[in-house]
């Protein structure tokens, strides 16, 4: 079974400086996608990035990138220029590439930006 | 393209009872999953419909059940509910156009159930 996991319950930063969440996941599968959500207190879950294990070069949309070690099962997210809107639960997720349309999650990391 | 909709957003029932959650998938997506979010346990996965079939089922006992419309539209049942079943029930879209292989899920707002 795969299983996820987020070491940083929570973390706090001041807007316009550049944090990063921690994800590590366990899994036997050698093909498989990575997903970052960002839940804000609407509950509303928003996808920010996906991660395919099979490509090599991190992901990138926007302000929002990622940093993907396949050997060493990190997939962190890095936020640059952080704004008060990017307040929020963030989730990092795994999926196999075949077989179950299933999204296992881990704990989450609350973020708080700060004016 | 509107969203994923689910109704209603927030529902209050007692013990005992019996509830059914409805969501409508964005338009053209045909799987539907949903998923339950608690404090304690986190985001886990409940079910996945494709084509009006169960595709996958998660660890959750018979009390959880679903199902899908011809128009790709669900709704899942909970039996019987205990004071343990209040949580933000998401539902999530795909496009799923043939086997699933690892497409991005597009979620709803939630249903937050509450158990008294």
């Amino acid at each position: 079974a795969q299983t996820v996991t987020q070491s940083q319950p929570e973390m706090s930063v001041q807007e316009a400086e550049t944090v990063t969440l921690s994800c590590t996941y366990d899994t036997s599968e050698s093909n498989y996608y990575l997903f970052w959500y960002k839940q804000p207190p609407s509950r509303q879950m928003i996808l920010v990035i996906r991660q395919e294990a099979y490509k090599q070069q991190n992901a990138t949309e926007n302000r929002f990138s990622v940093n993907f070690q396949k050997a060493a099962k990190s997939f962190s997210l890095k936020i640059s220029d952080s704004q008060l809107g990017d307040t929020a639960m963030y989730f990092c997720a795994f999926m196999k590439h075949v077989g179950a349309q299933k999204l296992v999650f881990g704990q989450g990391t609350r973020l708080t930006i700060n004016p | 393209k509107a969203g994923v909709t689910q109704t209603p957003r927030y529902l209050i029932k007692t013990r005992g009872q019996q509830v059914t959650l409805s969501c409508s998938p964005i338009s053209g997506h045909r799987s539907v999953s949903w998923y339950q979010q608690t404090p304690g346990q986190g985001l886990q996965f409940l079910f996945e419909y494709f084509s009006e079939t169960q595709r996958n089922k998660g660890n959750f006992p018979g009390r959880f059940s679903g199902r899908q419309f011809s128009n790709s539209r669900s709704e899942m049942n909970v039996s019987t509910l205990e004071l343990g079943d209040s949580a933000l029930y998401l539902c999530a879209s795909s496009e799923s156009g043939g086997p699933p292989r690892g497409e991005t899920q597009y979620f709803g707002p939630g249903t937050r159930l509450l158990v008294l």
